[in-house]
């Protein structure tokens, strides 16, 4: 079966812009979270969505916004981009929460 | 106080030895304890969770867990260049809430 689908794998935005990023989980995971990636944090709590409603979010500035459509398909935005926000960012999908977590392959930004 | 510490490594060991990778968290009442491995330049692959006292196996894998000290530990036996990677501990707080929180992870480097 298709694992964790995200796109685009690399982005180079420049400071200021903005930044959508997408993740399609698995077929049948209503369950997605989102997770930034630095070598500094390592991996932090971004937000997590469950059919359509944030239902959990971590310590992020309000810069850093999300979305989930009815097919399960979620969304993050990040708005006036700063170069701290330079990282990996990871979605997991899941079935039945953080034990059955699955990790997309990320997205790299990179802000200039 | 981080909520999960881990030694940031490097740590070395020759093939066929046994590597030690260990972890403390700070919420007592933490109950799902997951090891993920990281290659390089890719995603986070979950190879062990544990969620009792105890040790538990799986093929070269061991998890140990011991709530009271608050310590999580990962050995991997007859260690393989293949092993060479990144090794992430993560725990699911009390709060029940659908997020893990991870330590900075531990680079293993098998040299063979």
């Amino acid at each position: 079966k298709a694992g964790v689908t995200q796109t685009p794998r690399y982005l180079i935005k420049t400071r200021g812009q903005q930044v959508t990023l997408s993740c399609s989980p698995i077929s049948g995971h209503r369950s997605v979270s989102w997770y930034q990636q630095t070598p500094g944090q390592g991996l932090q709590f971004l937000f997590e969505y469950f059919s359509e409603t944030q239902r959990n979010k971590g310590n992020f500035p309000g810069r850093f916004s999300g979305r989930q459509f009815s097919n399960s398909r979620s969304e993050m935005n990040v708005s006036t981009l700063e170069l701290g926000d330079s990282a990996l960012y990871l979605c997991a999908s899941s079935l039945a929460g953080v034990r059955t977590y699955t990790f997309g392959s990320g997205t790299r930004l990179t802000v200039v | 106080q981080k909520e999960v510490e881990q030694n940031s490594g490097p740590l070395s060991v020759p093939e066929g030895a046994i590597a030690s990778l260990n972890c403390t968290y700070s919420d007592r009442g933490s109950q799902s304890f997951f090891w993920y491995r990281q290659y390089s330049g890719k995603s986070p692959e979950l190879i062990m969770s544990i969620y009792s006292n105890g040790d538990k196996e799986d093929g070269r894998f061991t998890a140990q867990l011991n709530k009271a000290s608050q310590y999580v530990s990962l050995l991997i036996r007859d260690s393989q260049p293949s092993d060479s990677a990144t090794y992430l501990c993560a725990v699911n707080l009390q709060t029940g809430a659908n997020n893990l929180f991870f330590g900075t992870g531990t680079r293993l480097t098998v040299i063979p």
